[in-house]
């Protein structure tokens, strides 16, 4: 079955830093990965996905993030916060059945971003 | 082009009685799959409708029910509530073309007393 780990549960960074969050998955299978943002009471809002090909996907609102095989990783990147990118960002795999078109979401315990002005 | 829309937006029920949640998907989208999350967790997947149809089920008993229409619209419902089937449900729409983004709406606050 898959799985997904977030590492961090609430990260604090000052506006205007750079920000990394970390996010390792299992899957037997080549993944569908995704990161989801949460605001309070909201629901999920996609911000980036990898299927296949370029391992350095870029997202909305100036987020990227980087699949890397070897180490079961799918980071999530921005390199100059924003006030307003405080929420909560979940880490998805997507388990796709078989013959069939869709998938089943697996979701990390997300990581709480707030911003220090 | 609305987004996924889902009703009500807040719900209160007492332990032992049943609820209905309902669900509108992106349009183009004949997908539905349904999902919980507890305060403080991630969202956990309940099950996916197609062609009105359960397609695949969680890990979710079976006081959790579903129903998908021609419209592709869906109902979430739970029978027998516990106090532990409070939480957010959150329905979100695809295509079934396959390697489709899935579209959340906002959700439905379920509290159970």
């Amino acid at each position: 079955a898959q799985s997904v780990t977030q590492p961090d549960i609430h990260i604090t960074v000052s506006e205007g830093a750079s920000l990394e969050l970390r996010c390792n998955y299992s899957y037997g299978a080549t993944p569908y990965l995704f990161w989801y943002v949460q605001s309070p009471g909201q629901g999920l809002q996609l911000l980036l996905k990898y299927f296949s090909g370029d391992t350095l996907v870029q997202g909305i609102k100036g987020f990227e993030a980087e699949f890397k095989r070897s180490q079961s990783s799918f980071n999530l990147r921005k390199p100059s916060v924003h006030w307003s990118d405080a929420a909560e960002y979940f880490c998805a795999v997507g388990a796709a059945y078989s013959g069939a078109g869709s998938y089943q979401l697996t979701f990390g315990k997300g990581t709480k971003l707030s911003v220090i002005p | 082009d609305a987004g996924v829309t889902q009703s009500p937006t807040h719900l209160i029920k007492t332990r032992g009685q049943q609820v209905t949640l309902r669900c509108s998907p992106k349009s183009g989208h004949d997908t539905v799959s349904w999902y919980q999350q507890a305060l403080g967790q991630g969202p956990q997947f309940i099950f996916q409708y197609y062609e009105e149809e359960e397609r695949q089920r969680g890990n979710f008993p079976d006081r959790f029910s579903g129903h998908q229409f021609p419209n592709y619209s869906s109902e979430l419902n739970v029978n027998a509530l516990l106090l532990g089937d409070s939480a957010l449900y959150l329905c979100a729409s695809s295509s079934n073309r396959g390697r489709e983004t899935q579209y959340f709406g906002p959700g439905t606050r379920l509290l159970v007393l």
